[in-house]
């Protein structure tokens, strides 16, 4: 059983558009972090979130942590080329970080 | 130049033989991770330490020996290599340990075992 699903796994839309992806768990986390991965890269931190119902935003991303902090969401808000690549959330459990799948967005020009 | 950088980016073996894969970060962070990443499996932890001398096992430890002798490297040897060992690996740092610390990501090696 995964401990964090992320949907869609795959997303792919035209630029202007907005998207939300989506990190889901049965588990409740302290903390819950957004890492974005580019091809031939290691994946690059975006965002922590810690308070139940917290909502952070970096430039048109919008995230947001549920109240019971057991999921999460990221929305983009106008969509442009760069966004396009590997979105992954992770989560502490036992003082260890455990990372879904991940979401594979396309960003189509 | 700062960072962490991992060496070789690519690596081609067969089946049997040893192989080490290097990590290397300057920021004089205490924990430093290594995790695989398969298609269908996501970003799994193998090994991960706390300090120098100090290490442990993640999730898939099976197949794989760390050392930490020096607090700024991190090596993977795969003592035997198995075809099921072809992946991509990353090496991370982070100041602490914890869900709320960043961790930073090397570039990774791909490795393929024939």
């Amino acid at each position: 059983t995964q401990l964090l699903e992320q949907s869609p796994q795959f997303l792919s839309i035209q630029e202007g558009e907005n998207l939300t992806v989506y990190c889901n768990s049965s588990s409740v986390f302290s903390s819950l972090q957004w890492y974005r991965q580019e091809p031939g890269e290691g994946p690059v931190l975006l965002v922590t979130v810690v308070t139940g119902g917290e909502v952070k935003k970096l430039k048109r991303l919008t995230f947001q942590f549920g109240d019971a902090r057991k999921d999460s969401s990221l929305h983009i808000t106008a969509a442009q080329p760069g966004d396009t690549g590997l979105y992954l959330c992770a989560a502490n459990r036992d003082d260890k970080i455990i990372f879904g799948k991940g979401t594979r967005l396309h960003i189509l020009p | 130049d700062a960072g962490i950088t991992q060496s070789p980016r690519y690596k081609i073996t067969e089946t049997g033989r040893q192989v080490t894969l290097m990590c290397h970060q300057t920021w004089s962070h205490s924990y430093m991770f290594w995790y695989r990443q398969d298609l269908g499996h996501g970003l799994r932890l193998i090994y991960y330490s706390a300090a120098a001398d100090i290490t442990d096992k993640g999730e898939v430890p099976d197949g794989y020996v760390v050392s930490r002798s020096k607090t700024e490297n991190f090596p993977l040897t795969l003592e035997s290599a198995t075809r099921s060992q072809t992946s991509v690996y990353f090496c991370a740092s982070s100041e602490r340990r914890g869900g709320a610390d960043t961790q930073y990501f090397g570039p990774g090696t791909r490795l393929t075992v024939l």
